[in-house]
């Protein structure tokens, strides 16, 4: 069965630091690979999608940037990071096909002081 | 693109009764909807889902409708349990890799 890992699962960063999220994905090839970001009690925005290696979409302008070196490995990061960074950052897979089930990760609570 | 509204953002019910949230959507080719419910501080979880080809679809305590023609959905917990309590988000995509989410409904079930 499909398994999605992601890690950390909490992070405090303070402001202008680095940042570097990481999320794997075992038992399926070829996945599309996102990530989402949530601020307290609000819901899920969508930052950035993959549909192979080296393939990213960005849909919203921000401080943040993805990179999938490997097919089952997406990566978030940031060089300096905002207080306005803060949030529970998910990364999520789904199937190639469109109109797949999406399955998200355990999540990242992210805080920057 | 595609514009999801969820409602009630907040709802309370006795435990045992019914609870229904709805959601409409703005892209009339959409045809996939999804149900998530987030326990707090957890990954949402997918608990129901319907494609356009149906109107209805059930499982055990959850229920969701589709009516294409108004271009709203929604989803019906019975008898419902203190375990129920999180909130729930409704999603809809129509042939893309982008699910659009509602902004969430904070359920609370009191015993």
């Amino acid at each position: 069965s499909q398994t999605i890992h992601q890690w950390p699962a909490t992070l405090v960063q303070p402001v202008g630091s680095p940042l570097s999220l990481e999320c794997t994905v075992e038992g399926t090839s070829n996945p599309n690979l996102y990530w989402y970001r949530q601020a307290a009690g609000r819901g899920l925005q969508l930052l950035f999608y993959s549909v192979g290696i080296g393939q990213i979409s960005s849909e919203v302008p921000q401080n943040l940037s993805a990179s999938r070196p490997q097919d089952r490995q997406f990566i978030l990061s940031s060089k300096k990071l905002l207080l306005s960074d803060s949030g529970f950052y998910l990364c999520a897979w789904s199937g190639v096909q469109v109109n797949e089930k999406l399955f998200f990760g355990s999540g990242t609570q992210l805080s920057v002081l | 693109g595609e514009n999801v509204e969820q409602h009630p953002s907040t709802l309370s019910v006795q435990e045992g009764d019914s609870a229904v949230i709805k959601c409409t959507y703005s892209d009339s080719a959409s045809n996939y909807f999804p149900w998530y419910k987030q326990e707090l501080g957890k990954r949402p979880q997918l608990i129901i889902d319907i494609r356009s080809n149906v109107g209805e679809k059930k499982d055990q305590r959850i229920a969701v409708t589709l009516n294409k023609t108004a271009k709203h959905f929604s989803l019906h917990i019975t008898e419902t349990q203190p375990e129920d309590s999180a909130v729930y988000f409704c999603a809809a995509t129509g042939g893309s890799y982008q699910l659009t989410f509602g902004k969430g409904t904070k359920l609370s079930v009191i015993p």
